[in-house]
């Protein structure tokens, strides 16, 4: 695709419940990664996959954060027994190596009522 | 945690003004990446500095990174409203030769008023 895609947009749901955000990268980049965005604050990294790999998940806040790259294109981050700690801009971004120029996608924004 | 610090946090300009942002690393970086963030959209890569003491430029936007590979800073000459927007540092973390994750600051917000 021309560039990185999340789905959804916006997703509005009740605490406890459980949640799935979606990440197409750009096609060719091996490297995918999830952040965190707070209002005022910057980018929080959750985790890292090259290929198929978790390489790193060392951001993610607890075990209710879960994350896949099954097929090493698409990832799935899911967040079981959502809290309303949990609001927020979750991005993607996907790099063509690790440690390259990571392009963004314009975010999923949850939030927990 | 490996932190990077920015600042400063906010800064309105007239417009014409220059502006810059600072950042500060407590550990040594492999490399270091600056990002731009207009208001309701995803950041946007600007450019990346490698080498230590290496300074780069593009149009208007003046980058560098510190001698210790620990500090870099954007310098933006004679604003324009086009330049509204947070400015993020991120550093890559060096472990022991290998690069660890981005490590992004909180931003610096630029307004610009015309």
């Amino acid at each position: 695709g021309a560039g990185v895609s999340q789905t959804p947009s916006n997703k509005v749901t009740e605490k406890g419940k459980y949640v799935e955000l979606r990440c197409d990268p750009i096609s060719g980049h091996t490297a995918l990664y999830w952040y965190r965005q707070s209002l005022g604050q910057g980018p929080e990294f959750l985790i890292y996959f090259q290929g198929t790999g978790a390489a790193d998940d060392s951001g993610l806040p607890n075990d209710r954060f879960f994350a896949v790259r099954p097929e090493g294109s698409v990832s799935t981050l899911k967040i079981q027994r959502t809290e309303r700690g949990d609001s927020a801009v979750y991005l993607c971004a996907s790099s063509f190596i690790w440690g390259g120029e990571l392009f963004f996608g314009e975010g999923s924004r949850l939030t927990v009522l | 945690g490996q932190q990077v610090m920015q600042i400063p946090q906010y800064q309105h300009v007239q417009e014409g003004e220059d502006f810059t942002t600072y950042c500060n690393s407590s550990t040594t970086l492999s490399n270091i990446q600056w990002y731009k963030q207009r208001p309701g959209g995803h950041p946007v890569f600007l450019i990346q500095l490698v080498k230590s003491g290496e300074v780069k430029k593009q149009k208007r936007l003046t980058f560098q990174f510190g001698e210790a590979k620990k500090n870099s800073s954007l310098h933006i000459t004679a604003t324009q409203t086009t330049d509204v927007g947070t400015y993020f540092c991120a550093g890559a973390m060096n472990y022991g030769g290998s690069q660890g994750n981005l490590i992004f600051g909180k931003g610096t917000k630029l307004s610009v008023k015309p």
